[in-house]
């Protein structure tokens, strides 16, 4: 079975620009959620999607949303870029909530010029 | 709020050494643990789970324990190789109770492991 895809592997954005991140999770999985990682540092959650529904958001600005398809896949959309905004993206699928093991794709480099 | 540390932030050991990698949680009301490995400028593997209700959980030569009560978890490595060398990152979920939803997974900023061949 193939694992989380997420495209595109690499983006080049300028400031105030808008950005779309796409991610397909795991064939059976419903849940989704995306993760932000500075480098140097941990990821940090975003978001999280399950069932279509928003279940869960981290601390950061309303700049970022997302929304997750009827085929459980998702897009995150980041609006004015800032500089800040650069980082890897990571899109993270489980079978359910909560309880099972995340598994993670293998993310989007965003870098703000 | 809940803040993860991960100790040492860096390590360089020997091919063949047995190490421990350290992971402490400021809230013991957590859902789970789960310990990842991620390689230069890539995504994160999930090593191991460890539900709030178990004390370890081992796969091969990896071994990670939790203590709840006290916030830390362990990660231990067994006669590591030059494979091992990456970045190591422990994560934990909280307990949510009754008001459901997800607060997704708070990460350490991870140790990253040299393995000398």
């Amino acid at each position: 079975d193939a694992g989380v895809t997420q495209s595109p592997t690499h983006l080049i954005k300028t400031r105030g620009q808008q950005v779309t991140l796409r991610c397909s999770p795991i064939s059976g999985h419903k849940s989704v959620s995306w993760y932000q990682q500075v480098l140097g540092q941990g990821p940090q959650f975003i978001f999280q999607y399950y069932e279509k529904e928003e279940r869960g958001r981290g601390n950061f600005p309303d700049r970022f949303s997302a929304r997750q398809f009827p085929n459980y896949s998702s897009e995150l959309n980041v609006n004015a870029l800032l500089l800040g905004d650069s980082a890897l993206y990571l899109c993270a699928s489980s079978l359910v909530e909560r309880v099972e093991t995340q598994y993670f794709g293998p993310g989007t480099r965003l870098l703000v010029l | 709020k809940q803040e993860v540390t991960q100790i040492p932030a860096a390590l360089s050991v020997p091919e063949g050494e047995n190490l421990v990698l350290n992971c402490s949680f400021t809230d013991s009301a957590i859902y789970n643990l789960q310990w990842f490995r991620q390689d230069p400028g890539k995504g994160l593997t999930s090593l191991l789970l460890i539900q709030s209700s178990q004390r370890e959980q081992t796969s091969g030569r990896l071994n990670a324990s939790l203590d709840k009560s006290s916030g830390r978890s362990t990660l231990y490595i067994a006669a590591s190789q030059p494979g091992d060398s990456a970045t190591y990152l422990c994560a934990v979920r909280l307990y949510l109770g009754r008001r459901g939803g997800a607060d997704g997974l708070t990460f350490g900023k991870g140790t990253h492991l040299i393995i000398q061949p």
